[in-house]
C-alpha cells in the first residue's frame, strides 16, 4: 500500500496567520483527500484534490479558508488561512489504496 | 453515504474476543463495509472490508448477515495494544476515497 510523509508533524502558530501542510505520496494517485480531526471527534473530510484540475470542497469547507494544491500525482498541500482557535485539530491527509485508504499521521495544529 | 451506528465506547481484557457490531440499515446494493482503527496521534489504518458473508484476515474477521443492515467487526484475543478507536464505514466500493465517517467506538483493553 502507498506510503504517505505529511509534514508538519505538529505545529504552534498564531492566529492570523496562515500554515501550509505537506503531503507526499510514494506512487503516483489520482485523488488525495484531506480531513481535519477536532480534539476527541471524528474525522471530517474538507476537500477532495484531483491533479490538473480544482479542489472539490465539502459543505462547510471554502476554497480561501482551505486552499489546495496539486501539483502532481505524488504531491499536495493544504494551507489553513487566517487561523483562529477554532483551527485547532489535527489535519490529515490521504489516498484510496484500492482496498480501504491509507492515511498520512496527520499535522497536529495548535492556534494560539 | 448510509449512516453507521455503532457503540461509543467497550471494555475488554486482554486475552477476550472482541465484538463491535454496526448498524448501517440503509446501506446500498453496491456499498462495502469498511473497518479502520486509530491509535491516538496517528491516522486511522484499514482492517477489513467485506460486501456479504464472511472475510477473515490476519488481523480480524468481519460477520455480515444476509440482509446486510449490520456487520460485526471480531477481534480475536485482544491485548492492551488493541486499545484503540474503530470506525465502520459504508460506501461504494469502487471510489471510496472520500470517506464518510462516524463517530467510531473507543475500545479499552484492561490487563
Amino acid at each position: 500500500s502507498a506510503v504517505i510523509s505529511q509534514k508538519p508533524s505538529r505545529d504552534i502558530c498564531q492566529r492570523g496567520t496562515s500554515l501550509t501542510i505537506q503531503c507526499q505520496v510514494d506512487s503516483q494517485v489520482t485523488m488525495m483527500f484531506w480531513y481535519r480531526q477536532q480534539p476527541g471527534q471524528s474525522l471530517t473530510l474538507i476537500a477532495t484534490a484531483n491533479q490538473g484540475s480544482e479542489a472539490t470542497y465539502e459543505s462547510g469547507f471554502v476554497i480561501d479558508k482551505f486552499p489546495i494544491s496539486r501539483p502532481n500525482l505524488t504531491f499536495s498541500t493544504l494551507t489553513v488561512s487566517n487561523m483562529s482557535p477554532e483551527d485547532s485539530s489535527i489535519y490529515l491527509c490521504s489516498v484510496d489504496a484500492g482496498t480501504g485508504n491509507t492515511f498520512g499521521s496527520g499535522t497536529r495544529l495548535t492556534v494560539v | 453515504l448510509a449512516k453507521t451506528t455503532q457503540p461509543i465506547s467497550m471494555d475488554s481484557y486482554e486475552g477476550q474476543e472482541v465484538n463491535i457490531t454496526c448498524s448501517h440499515n440503509n446501506i446500498a446494493t453496491n456499498d462495502y463495509i469498511t473497518w479502520y482503527q486509530q491509535f491516538p496521534s496517528q491516522g486511522p489504518r484499514f482492517i477489513i472490508q467485506g460486501y456479504k458473508t464472511k472475510v477473515t484476515n490476519e488481523v480480524a474477521s468481519l460477520f455480515i448477515p444476509a440482509d446486510r443492515k449490520s456487520s460485526t467487526l471480531s477481534l480475536p484475543r485482544v491485548s492492551l495494544s488493541d486499545t484503540a478507536v474503530y470506525y465502520c464505514l459504508v460506501g461504494d466500493g469502487g471510489s471510496q476515497g472520500n470517506l464518510i465517517f462516524g463517530k467510531g467506538t473507543k475500545l479499552s483493553v484492561k490487563p
